[in-house]
This record gives structure tokens, sequence and C-alpha cells, in this order.
């Protein structure tokens, strides 16, 4: 299984609502990653675990709040958003560090109205 | 911070004409990553240069990494309408001892028929 799934695939919410997204992956990859991508710009990075571990926060807002409940998930929650944060979200995983090769899953997109 | 460009931000061909984007760094990177992402999809990687002077090819496609390890090619040989896309190049770097990825801007290559 060489897959990375993501639930939703849409979200609308609004700006005082507390939503969550997820991603799953099986490959047993140990290092899990959060970007987001506004329309035709490149992924930026949010957060990375590795081992279940934060261990880069890209300087992200405290809206964002991430989680690594086991190896195989990774969440994020959200918490009062404001409209700019509306974008593409995507999870992706990797063997261990980014010197592997990465697999994006499909994303969420978000609207915060 | 480390800023990834690429150059051209679009390109239109001519099915059969061939293709190049460059990607330079602000940063000397420790490896560069190419991703290919379709309208409407997610990042897919294509592959990894590690070594200063690295040239590596995939069937029409060839990868370059330079000598200082600061920028790096893909070229497309008599392109295909499957080419279609987003080419995205992605440099590593160390970071507290983690690896931190940065995305360059991304090159949308149209391909006419």
């Amino acid at each position: 299984d060489t897959e990375v799934t993501q639930t939703p695939k849409h979200l609308v919410m609004g700006m005082t609502n507390k939503k969550s997204l997820k991603c799953e992956q099986h490959m047993g990859h140990r290092a899990m990653y959060w970007y987001k991508q506004k329309a035709k710009k490149p992924p930026e990075l949010m957060f990375v675990y590795s081992y279940e571990k934060l261990s880069i926060n890209e300087s992200v807002p405290s809206r964002f709040s991430p989680e690594c409940p086991n190896s195989s998930l990774l969440n994020l929650h959200l918490h009062a958003l404001q409209p700019e944060d509306s974008a593409l979200y995507l999870c992706a995983s990797s063997q261990e560090g980014a010197y592997n090769e990465q697999f994006f899953g499909p994303g969420t997109r978000l609207t915060v109205l | 911070g480390q800023q990834v460009m690429q150059i051209p931000q679009y390109q239109h061909v001519q099915e059969g004409e061939d293709f190049t984007t460059y990607c330079n760094s602000s940063t000397t990177l420790s490896n560069i990553q190419w991703y290919k992402q379709r309208p409407g999809g997610h990042p897919v990687f294509l592959i990894q240069l590690v070594k200063s002077g690295e040239v590596k090819k995939q069937k029409r496609l060839t990868f370059q990494f330079g000598e200082a390890k600061k920028n790096s090619s893909l070229h497309i040989t008599a392109t295909q309408t499957t080419d279609v896309g987003t080419y995205f190049c992605a440099g590593l770097e160390n970071s507290g001892g983690y690896q931190k990825v940065t995305f360059g801007t991304g090159t949308k290559l149209q391909v006419i028929p």
C-alpha cells in the first residue's frame, strides 16, 4: 500500500469553528509532514513529525495545532481560522527524513468563511 | 530564510518540442528533489539528486545538480501532452539536525497538441 489518505476532501468552516484534518499512511514511514498550498503557489512546509515527535514547526500560528497519535496517523486541529487560511492542506510521509521520497496525499481543500 | 526560485514561471510548447526549467537556491543545498503536480492533483516525486554535478536520466527527462549545489535543472526531450503539469524542485537543507524542505516557485508546463 503506497497511499497516503486524507479526510475530508473538502471542508468549509466559519471563523469560530473547531475542526480537524486527518491523514493516514500504512507504509511504515516514520516522518510525516503538513503543507499548505495556496492557488498557483508551491507547497509551504508547516510541520514535520519524526518518529511521532514534532521536529519542525515553521512558525505556524497557534490556531493550527498538529498531533501525531501514532506512527500511521497525523492530525491537524483547526481553531479560530481566518479567511486567508483557505488553501489546500497536503499531508506527506517519507521513510525517515526528508532525504527520502515524500508521498503526498490528495489534500483537503479548506475554505474559511 | 532559504529561497528557491524557478524560471520560467510558465512555458507553452508545441508537442514534440523540448522543455527546460531551472531552479536556483539562495543557500547551498544538501539534496534536491523534483516533483510534478498535475492540475487538480498532488505533488508526485520524480527524482532526488545528492552529489555535486550529478546528472540523472529517466526516459525523456534529464535532471542536473549544479557543481556548487545551489542550482538544478530539469530537461524534457520531445514533450508529450502527458507532460502537462507544474514542476517543482524542492531544496533540502539541514536544520537543527533535521531536514527542512523548501519547494521552488514552480514552472507550469502547457503542451499544445
